[in-house]
C-alpha cells in the first residue's frame, strides 16, 4: 500500500518561498511514472498544480507556472513542492498524490492528507 | 474558474438516486478520460472512479461513472448519510496541458 505523506512549514511570510516534501512510503517513487500537487484554497475547490516524473521532467499549470519549481529525489524517495513570491492567495491546503498517466489517461489514486499552508505576516 | 463545470450542489434522500454532471470541451472531456473524487475537508481525497467508468477496488457498486462527448456524470444509488462529502471530476486538458478539476459538486443526503 502507497502512502504519502506531505511535510513543511505552516506559516510562509509573503513575498517569501513555500516549500513542501512528499515522502514516499511502501513503494519505489521509481516505479510509477509521474506525482503531482494539488491545491485546496480555504471554501475553494481543488487546483491542479503540477505534476513531476521520476526522471524529473515536469509540467506546470499555466497559472503558476512562473512561480512553481518541482523537484524529486530518488534516493530519498521525495519529491518537492517549491512556490515564490507567495501571497495571502496561497493559503491552501496542499496535497501530493501519484498520477497514473498513460495517452489520455490520467487519474491520482494514492495521495496524502494534505498540508495546511498558511500565508500571513 | 474552471474548465470543467459541475453544478455547485445536488441533494437526496437516503436510498435514493443522485447524478452529478461535469461539462468540458474536446480538448478535456471530449479526448480524455474522466476520473471522479470523494473529498471530505481535512482528509485525503478519495479516487472514486478512473478512466470514465472505473471502479477502483474498495469502491461500492452504488458508484458509477459514464461519458458521452464532452460531458461526464457520476451517479451514485443508494445514497447512505456518509456519502454527503464534495466530489469533483477531473481529466488533462490537452490545450492548455495541464491537469484540471471540476468546481466541485458538495453532495447532501437529506
Amino acid at each position: 500500500q502507497v502512502q504519502l505523506q506531505e511535510s513543511g512549514p505552516g506559516l510562509v511570510r509573503p513575498s517569501g518561498t513555500l516549500s513542501l516534501t512528499c515522502a514516499v512510503s511502501g513503494g519505489s517513487i521509481r516505479s510509477y511514472n509521474w506525482w503531482i500537487w494539488v491545491r485546496q484554497p480555504p471554501g475553494k475547490g481543488l487546483e491542479w498544480i503540477g505534476e513531476i516524473h521520476h526522471s524529473g521532467g515536469t509540467n506546470y499549470s499555466p497559472s503558476l507556472k512562473s512561480r512553481v519549481t518541482m523537484s524529486v529525489d530518488k534516493s530519498k524517495n521525495q519529491f518537492f513542492l517549491k512556490l515564490n513570491s507567495v501571497t495571502a492567495a496561497d493559503t491552501a491546503v496542499y496535497y501530493c498524490a501519484r498520477a497514473i498517466v498513460g495517452a489520455t489517461t490520467g487519474y491520482f489514486d494514492y495521495w496524502g492528507q494534505g498540508a495546511l499552508v498558511i500565508v500571513s505576516s | 474558474q474552471s474548465v470543467l463545470t459541475q453544478p455547485p450542489s445536488v441533494s437526496a434522500a437516503p436510498g435514493q438516486k443522485v447524478t452529478i454532471s461535469c461539462s468540458g470541451s474536446s480538448s478535456n472531456i471530449g479526448n480524455n478520460y474522466v476520473s471522479w473524487y470523494q473529498h471530505l475537508p481535512g482528509t485525503a481525497p478519495r479516487l472514486l472512479i478512473y478512466d470514465n467508468n472505473g471502479r477502483p477496488s474498495g469502491i461500492p457498486d452504488r458508484f458509477s461513472g459514464a461519458k458521452s462527448g464532452t460531458s461526464a456524470t457520476l451517479a451514485i444509488t443508494g445514497l447512505q448519510t456518509g456519502d454527503e462529502a464534495d466530489y469533483y471530476c477531473a481529466t488533462w486538458d490537452s490545450s492548455l496541458s495541464t491537469g484540471v478539476f471540476g468546481g466541485g459538486t458538495r453532495l447532501t443526503v437529506l
